[in-house]
């Protein structure tokens, strides 16, 4: 079973602080890494997506890469209440028939006022 | 540009019935992915399409589901007999390629709710 792990949550931070949500992977090959955002009751928006090891930026958003470790993660700077919703982590790992995004089952984070 | 259109976004059916969810890709795209999520849970990865062809069905349960994406029309996920377990959000997504860098993009679901 190749699985894709994330802190279920609830992570709380204040307004401007950073947030970091961290995900690990089974899968070794895997080369392809997304970070998603869903507000309740919507659809998965795509915000981040990373393929080499190290550090991507992206405004606010940071994604880091560590493939030996099968670590990722996202950091978000600046923190606002409109960042509060539950983030996943997704990695495109080979399944029985063809290349699947797996998910993990999301970090839900609240930015405090 | 529209994006993926699912339809209807709310369904309700009485067990025993069946149920027809209905995703159009975004335009451009030739390849739907459909997704269940449950309450709490994360996206579980059911099938994969490309117009007239199943690449990947390896998620979806043996019975009572299938799918199709028809040369003209949408992709439909059908679900016959529908039992209250069923209930859930079910996602379509599109991309415009199968290749393992690609992004997909979701519609807004459909949530359905078994009685």
């Amino acid at each position: 079973q190749k699985e894709v792990e994330q802190n279920s949550g609830p992570l709380s931070v204040p307004e401007g602080a950073i947030a970091s949500l961290n995900c690990t992977y089974s899968d070794r090959g895997s080369q392809s890494f997304f970070w998603y955002r869903q507000y309740s009751g919507k659809s998965p928006e795509l915000i981040m997506s990373i393929y080499s090891n190290g550090d991507k930026e992206d405004g606010r958003f940071t994604a880091q890469l560590n493939k030996a470790s099968q670590y990722v993660s996202l950091l978000i700077r600046d923190s606002q209440p409109s960042d509060s919703a539950t983030y996943l982590c997704a990695v495109v790992v080979a399944g029985a028939g063809s290349y699947q995004l797996t998910f993990g089952k999301g970090t839900k984070l609240s930015v405090i006022p | 540009n529209a994006g993926v259109m699912q339809n209807p976004r709310h369904l309700v059916r009485r067990r025993g019935q069946e149920a027809r969810l209905r995703c159009s890709p975004m335009k451009g795209h030739s390849h739907v992915y459909w997704y269940r999520q449950l309450p709490e849970e994360g996206l579980k990865f059911m099938v994969y399409l490309q117009k007239e062809n199943i690449i990947d069905e390896s998620g979806m349960p043996k019975e009572r589901f299938s799918a199709e994406f028809p040369k003209e029309g949408p992709s439909i996920l059908r679900i016959q007999q529908v039992v209250r377990g069923d209930s859930a959000a079910y996602f379509c997504a599109s991309s415009p390629a199968g290749s393992t860098n690609e992004k997909l993009f979701f519609g807004s679901g459909t949530q359905l709710s078994v009685l």
